[in-house]
This record gives structure tokens, sequence and C-alpha cells, in this order.
């Protein structure tokens, strides 16, 4: 069973610090996505990357966010300044195309910002 | 008013019981997925549906397009199928998905 690798699987960082989140998509997929899910809430998109560059962004992806995938491999996610509500679960997930195709979610990156 | 909505909210039932779980959405879509979410928090999908139904060992997934629903059911269920499960619908044109608040199924032996 193919499989999406997110790193790291939990990180505790201080309010105000830059953090990067990593994920490895499975290797014949084309699209890309970040979904962040707070405690006790529903799951919530917040960007999709295709052919090296974004192609849909939520309301909530802000200047503060960013993502790239710099060696053709990892697909990141920074979080420049983090605030207190940014603690979620963090999800990358992929699919082979755009509509119609089943998707791989990574086990997800448990983010705490203290 | 939510999107996706799902019903119920929470659900207990005793191993060997039929389960089903319900999604309304309230837009016109070009896919909807049936997903699992275990207690440590991984997601997996279950079922992409765009018409019609699929079955997969114990569990089918329907949906009438007209009527904007979709319903999972469980046959036989049985502890190891407690879980939370969550309804998403892609948009026609959007690449995202939007989800629903999720059920949690719990199964007792």
């Amino acid at each position: 069973e193919p499989e999406v690798t997110q790193t790291p699987s939990h990180q505790v960082t201080q309010m105000g610090q830059e953090v990067i989140l990593r994920c490895v998509p499975i290797s014949n997929h084309l699209y890309f996505y970040w979904y962040r899910q707070i405690l006790g809430q529903k799951v919530e998109f917040l960007v999709s990357f295709y052919n090296n560059e974004i192609s849909e962004k939520s309301e909530i992806f802000d200047d503060q966010f960013s993502v790239e995938r710099p060696d053709g491999s990892n697909f990141t996610l920074k979080i420049r300044s983090t605030k207190l509500e940014d603690s979620a679960m963090y999800f990358c997930a992929t699919t082979t195309g755009s509509s119609g195709n089943t998707i791989y979610f990574g086990e997800g990156s448990w983010l705490t910002v203290v | 008013k939510n999107e996706v909505e799902q019903s119920p909210q929470n659900l207990t039932a005793q191993e060997g019981e039929f389960i089903t779980i319900n999604c309304s959405y309230s837009v016109g879509i070009s896919a909807l997925h049936w997903l699992q979410q275990h207690p440590g928090g991984g997601i997996v999908s279950l079922f992409m549906l765009s018409s019609g139904k699929k079955k997969h060992g114990r569990l089918i997934a329907t949906i009438n397009i007209q009527e904007k629903h979709s319903s999972l059911h469980i046959t036989a269920s049985h502890p190891r199928d407690s879980a939370v499960y969550i309804c998403a619908v892609r948009s026609h044109g959007a690449q995202k998905l939007v989800f629903g608040q999720g059920t949690r199924l719990t199964i007792n032996p």
C-alpha cells in the first residue's frame, strides 16, 4: 500500500518561532495538499499545490504560511511566525489527479505552540 | 449553514449491528469521499463516489446526487470498526475537499 510520510510527528514550538513541516508524497502523485485539524474540530483545507505552484488556497493560508517542493521530493509547509491558534494536527495529502481519485493522507504532524 | 452535515454525531452500537452514517451536502459536487480517522489521528480513505454505490468488504457507500445525500453502511459491525467516520466533498472545479464534522462510532463487544 503506497503511503505519504510526514515529519515530525509532533513538534512543540515557542510562539513567534518558524516551523517547517515536511511531507514525502507518493512517487507518481501530482497533486499535493495541506489540511489542518484543530483539536475537536473538523478538518480544514489550507492549500493545494500542482506543477510547482499553488493551485488553490483557503482564507486560513495567509502570508505567514508558505509551501514549496525544494528538491522534487519533499513537500513542505512553513509557518513563519507561529501563533497559539496554529496549534493543530497538520495533514499532508496527495492524489494522482485533481479529481475523481483516491486521496492518500499522511499520519499527520501534531504542532503545539506554547 | 455548513456545506457538509453528518448525522449522527455520535453512535454507539453492539457488535454485530448494522450501522448507517448519513451525509448531506449543499453544493454541486464532482466527488464525495468517506474517510476513517483512527484514535491516533491518521486518516484513511474508504471510498470515493461520484454516483451509485460501492462495496468493500463489510462497508457499503451509496450516493444520491439529486438529493445531495450519501450513506455509509457497516454490516456485522465489530469493535475494530470504532473510529471517526468523515464525509468530505469536492465541488465542481475545485481541488479542495470540504469536510463534515465526523461521526464518532463506538462498537461495544
